[in-house]
């Protein structure tokens, strides 16, 4: 069956990186886009970044822009998040999920989810 | 302050219905795009409910439906069980942000 496990979390200091994973399995990987979403303590679900399946069409949140990086290695299988200069507000649990349907005609929505990692970003 | 507004809670006794509304603008729900629903237990992964606006993925019982009009969609839950107490988020898209955004959440409490 389908499955997206996610591993990388951890306790960081502000102004610090952490690199997030996301193992896939179950379904053919190349051929779909990938999210990450985060939840923090207390908080609704938010968007953070979005790949489409070739790599082609990268997207985040304006929050996390020129500090976060999407990326995937398909023949692994694995989606990736490289987080830089860390904030305490990205403290979250980490969700990876799958993409259906067209990001770029704005109809996406995600089937399957991963558990989440949580980072911890606190001095 | 979500894109999508949700209100913080609703709640009703087993075998009731219950609805959540989703509201947004004209940039998001009001431009045509799609809305989509999730369950979320805390600790576990979320659960695609509704897709489409109105589209159940498979397993998924028809007690829940999803319906849109205008700027707003809503997510009903008929025949209410303890079973789906849970947080609940509408999806969309927004055009003027060119990003997938989130509703702030629903928590179902079933008295």
């Amino acid at each position: 069956q389908v499955q997206v496990v996610e591993s990388g979390g951890g306790v960081v200091q502000p102004g610090g990186s952490l690199r997030l994973s996301c193992a896939a399995s179950g379904f053919t990987f190349r051929n779909y886009g990938m999210h990450w979403v985060r939840q923090a303590p207390g908080k609704g679900l938010e968007w953070v970044a979005f790949i489409e399946y070739d790599g082609s069409n990268i997207k985040y949140v304006d929050s996390v822009k020129g500090r976060f990086a999407i990326s995937r290695d398909n023949p692994k299988n694995t989606l990736y998040l490289q987080m830089n200069s860390l904030r305490p507000e990205d403290t979250a649990v980490y969700y990876c999920a799958t993409n259906r349907d067209s990001y770029r005609d704005g109809k996406c929505y995600s089937d399957y989810w991963g558990q989440g990692t949580l980072v911890t970003v606190s001095s | 302050q979500s894109v999508l507004t949700q209100p913080p809670s609703v709640s009703g006794a087993p075998g009731q219905r219950v609805t959540i509304s989703c509201t947004g603008s004209s940039s998001n729900i009001g431009a045509g795009y799609h809305v989509h629903w999730y369950q979320h237990l805390p600790g576990t992964a979320p659960k695609l409910l509704i897709y489409a606006n109105t589209n159940w993925p498979s397993g998924v019982p028809d007690r829940f439906s999803g319906s849109k009009s205008g700027t707003s969609a809503s997510l009903a839950i008929t025949g209410l069980q303890a079973e789906d107490e849970a947080d609940y988020y509408c999806q969309s898209y927004d055009s003027s942000l060119s990003a997938v955004v989130f509703g702030g959440g629903t928590k179902v409490t079933v008295l």
